[in-house]
């Protein structure tokens, strides 16, 4: 996971709070990535950032909004948790040119309840 | 819209056995990454395979790709312990990566 870091690592939330959890990659990649993971599924993308300034939509962005701070940073944001949102966050960046390889950073584990 | 098919979901096998899992995908894509995840663990890239009829080889693991039939095989040999792990393919188009489900491997001793 070097280059991609993310806080918290573990977070429990009551129905109704908000957090923002936080990504960050020394990379210098222009695209992040945040993606939800549930047990037994792949990886889901919620939002991404192609380039700093610019944000869109993956498969599963309802009840979330994200920011690209800057180049480094890129944070995801759950305005009311719930409980359908517990689940493990990664956050990713890419190379900007070929292989276009992602990094993941260690992931957060949050737990609505 | 791309999907991302992975089969099987579950593989038990014994040490020392030969396996395949394969990565179908929906639409065009030249590139598929196989990724390794363990338990309570990130994602790990294992290959990247950016042209029709690429082969890379690690250890006793191989990835292969064929864009034609729109397939990735990650082929095990002599299988041992520490592979057990959850494998992932992915595709990807312009700026998005579809995973799929995940084949969860155990190798018993």
């Amino acid at each position: 996971n070097a280059g991609v870091t993310q806080t918290p690592k573990f977070q429990v939330l009551k129905t109704g709070q908000s957090m923002t959890l936080q990504c960050a990659q020394d990379m210098n990649h222009n695209s992040m990535y945040w993606y939800r993971q549930d047990p037994g599924m792949g990886l889901r993308l919620i939002y991404y950032s192609a380039s700093e300034g610019t944000t869109d939509k993956g498969e599963v962005p309802n009840g979330y909004n994200v920011s690209r701070l800057n180049k480094r940073e890129f944070s995801l944001r759950l305005e009311s948790a719930a409980p359908s949102q517990t689940s493990v966050y990664f956050c990713a960046g890419m190379l900007d040119s070929r292989p276009y390889e992602q990094y993941f950073g260690p992931g957060t584990r949050l737990t609505v309840t | 819209e791309l999907k991302v098919e992975q089969n099987p979901l579950f593989l038990s096998m014994q040490e020392g056995k030969n396996y395949t899992i394969y990565c179908n995908y929906s639409t065009t894509s030249d590139r598929l990454y196989w990724y390794r995840q363990d338990p309570g663990k990130s994602l790990e890239s294992l290959f990247v395979l950016l042209s029709n009829g690429a082969v890379k080889q690690e250890g006793r693991l191989m990835a292969s790709l064929d864009t034609k039939a729109r397939l990735s095989t990650l082929h095990i040999t002599a299988a041992v312990h520490d592979l057990s792990a959850t494998y992932f393919c992915a595709a990807s188009g312009t700026y998005k990566y579809i995973f799929g489900t995940g084949t969860r491997l155990k190798v018993l001793a």
